[in-house]
């Protein structure tokens, strides 16, 4: 089956500081990756549509420059939070697909802001 | 835009019973709705997803309803056993969209021995 590989698993960083998050699709080209927030216990909030080569189309309300989302190639899509507060910490998982139908998602980042 | 509801937030059944959860969409356009199971820490896993041209699609012990005309559409679990205690998540797109889905706000199913 496709496998969607997010690194890292979690990061506990400084206020102020920017973290980068990996999405990878490992055996197939990604058309679209999606990047999602899940508070606990709550739903996924889809932040951003990424596609390879052209800019992150953004959910409203999500600021693009305080998450920076790059598509470098069909297999990689990174998050950057950058300036990070307290308010950013959250669980941030990403998904990706090649039919533009089933999504296959990554395994999440917790991410801790102190 | 699409909005998804979904309900109940939490359910409970003793191991053996059935468990039903449902949910409603908003956009006619919608083609596609999956359901993901989600257990704590871990990622959506996809356990079965229905198209809008099938009214019925069923996997062993999970099978999903849909009924286009009242836009809503349902997961049963039969047997339910401790192991299927997760949140979860349905979801609707349409086509066009790339993949977008839009999730319902998730159940919290609970098997008890």
């Amino acid at each position: 089956g496709a496998v969607v590989s997010q690194h890292p698993s979690w990061v506990i960083c400084k206020s102020g500081t920017s973290v980068k998050i990996e999405c990878r699709s490992l055996d197939f080209q990604a058309t679209t990756m999606f990047w999602y927030r899940q508070f606990p216990k709550q739903s996924l909030m889809l932040m951003a549509t990424s596609n390879e080569g052209s800019k992150a189309t953004y959910e409203q309300g999500v600021e693009k420059d305080k998450f920076l989302i790059n598509h470098a190639s069909l297999t990689l899509s990174t998050l950057t939070v950058t300036s990070a507060h307290p308010e950013d910490s959250s669980f941030y998982i990403c998904s990706a697909t090649w039919s533009g139908e089933k999504l296959f998602f990554g395994s999440g980042t917790q991410l801790s802001v102190l | 835009g699409e909005n998804v509801e979904q309900h109940p937030s939490t359910l409970s059944v003793q191991e053996g019973d059935s468990a039903v959860i449902k949910c409603t969409y908003s956009d006619s356009a919608s083609n596609y709705f999956p359901w993901y199971k989600q257990e704590l820490g871990k990622r959506p896993q996809l356990i079965i997803d229905i198209r809008s041209n099938v009214g019925e699609k069923k996997d062993q012990r999970i099978a999903v309803t849909l009924n286009k005309t009242a836009k809503h559409f349902s997961l049963h679990i039969t047997e339910t056993q401790p192991e299927d205690s997760a949140v979860y998540f349905c979801a609707a797109s349409k086509a066009n969209q790339g993949g977008k889905l839009i999730f319902g706000q998730g159940t919290e199913l609970s098997v008890k021995p």
